[in-house]
């Protein structure tokens, strides 16, 4: 139990295009799911924190207008890189807090994004 | 406001000895802590976590960590590495009674050689 998925699971797109990542909670209803960056080498850093329904909290210096993030179910949250530029490629993973346990965050399998 | 610190960035063991990976932590409040391990490519893996229960903390894949606040650690250890445990391990903290946000060491590469 406990799987998250996220696709795609890696995506090179143009610079100034948008990209959309999806990250599904897929035998547990989340209601909090959270984004992370993680660039070659080093740790993860938390982008920004979504529950179901409500907007998400972004980590001071994360652009909101840039990394949009929508969670509309229990079980779906989208992370939209939006005029992506050659900086943000990374490789992006989410992760979820199901509702019963309210300890442990599982994790997606991450997206590797290049911008050209 | 809670920190962790992963003493080494890289360990280095031979197949079939032990492993000892070390993280200290600071927390204003009692705290969560989880080791997680991430494959190359690979989203994170818990592979065990403490949350003020027993003190000796058993995982998978025969992986174990000690809780001890006099030292503030929170070490990982296998008596027995396997060539498979080859990742990188990160340490984290979350502090109760806050968000549910975690705080990441810097990790440490675990290197198993034949």
């Amino acid at each position: 139990g406990a799987v998250v998925s996220q696709h795609p699971s890696w995506v090179i797109c143009k610079s100034g295009t948008s990209v959309k990542i999806e990250c599904r909670s897929l035998d547990f209803q989340a209601t909090t799911m959270f984004w992370y960056r993680q660039f070659p080498k080093q740790s993860l850093m938390l982008m920004a924190t979504s529950n179901e329904g409500s907007k998400a909290t972004y980590e001071q210096g994360v652009e909101k207008d840039k990394f949009l993030i929508n969670h509309a179910s229990l079980t779906l949250s989208t992370l939209t890189v939006t005029s992506a530029h050659p900086e943000d490629s990374s490789f992006y993973i989410c992760s979820a807090m199901g509702q019963g346990n309210q300890e442990t965050q599982y994790f997606g399998p991450g997206t590797r994004l290049l911008v050209l | 406001a809670q920190s962790v610190t992963q003493l080494d960035s890289h360990v280095s063991v031979s197949e079939g000895t032990p492993v000892l990976l070390r993280c200290n932590y600071s927390s204003s409040y009692s705290p969560s802590l989880f080791w997680y391990v991430q494959h190359p490519n690979k989203g994170l893996q818990l592979l065990l976590k403490y949350t003020s229960a027993a003190t000796l903390v058993k995982g998978i894949n025969g992986f174990e960590a000690e809780f001890k606040k006099s030292e503030t650690s929170f070490h990982l250890t296998k008596p027995s590495a396997h060539m498979s445990d080859a990742a990188e391990y990160f340490c984290v903290v979350r502090a109760s009674g806050s968000a549910r946000q975690l705080t990441f060491g810097s990790g440490t590469q675990l290197t198993v050689l034949p």
